[in-house]
């Protein structure tokens, strides 16, 4: 299916257990961005990236890790979770430098219990 | 870093005109966006003005003003369904940056 998508859509996982956030994109998008949504605080940006392996840290990037070793796949670890990254995640992709128009995967819930 | 604000909530009856304002704070600026956010939804995109002035798309309308790192997003004939969270956001290089976003409640 062509667009950008997010899996799984529910995790829950036990604190101090790695678990990883799979997001994959159809257009050859070169911009990808990972961000945390909670409340009062809306879209947090946690790590972004302009190619493969090319990847920058956000306003929030503590506990995570990312890698985009293809252009259409930009997975985010977290490595040991913990309660306060519960929380929905939204992988985002964009054509161009400016971008112009970001295209948002559906979401994934994580708690960490 | 970058910074935005804007208000957290706004309510408004069918029919009404509404504006959402958003300033901002950042070290490079290349344009401000808006985006749309239904509960449970994923946010998409509604505009986009990198040069000062109005952009108007339907019953929605965006604003730019460069000089005073301010913007702001109308939404006009206020219907049921447009009772949704908006986020402004700052293009900075390449980084996308959201606001807190602003909960828009229509009442009938």
């Amino acid at each position: 299916d062509a667009g950008i998508t997010q899996s799984p859509r529910y995790k829950i996982t036990e604190t101090g257990r790695q678990v990883t956030l799979m997001c994959h994109q159809t257009w050859s998008h070169s911009y990808m961005f990972w961000y945390r949504q909670d409340l009062g605080h809306g879209l947090r940006l946690i790590y972004y990236s302009a190619a493969a392996d090319i990847t920058d840290k956000g306003e929030v990037p503590d506990g995570y890790v990312v890698s985009r070793s293809k252009t259409e796949n930009f997975p985010l670890t977290l490595e040991s979770a913990t309660r306060s990254q519960t929380s929905v995640y939204f992988c985002a992709s964009t054509q161009d430098s400016m971008n112009t128009e970001a295209f948002f995967g559906q979401g994934t819930r994580l708690t960490v219990v | 870093g970058q910074s935005l604000e804007q208000p957290s909530e706004v309510t408004a009856v069918e029919g009404a005109i509404v504006q959402i304002n958003c300033t901002y704070q950042t070290s490079g600026f290349y344009g401000l966006s808006w985006y749309q956010q239904h509960d449970g939804g994923a946010p998409t995109f509604l505009s986009y003005n990198a040069l000062d002035g109005l952009e108007e798309t339907g019953r929605f309308s965006s604003f730019l003003s460069r000089s005073d790192s301010y913007g702001y997003l109308l939404l006009q004939e206020l219907q049921m369904k447009d009772s949704a969270s908006y986020f402004c956001a700052v293009v900075d290089d390449y980084k996308l940056s959201f606001g807190a976003g602003t909960t828009v409640t229509v009442r009938a």
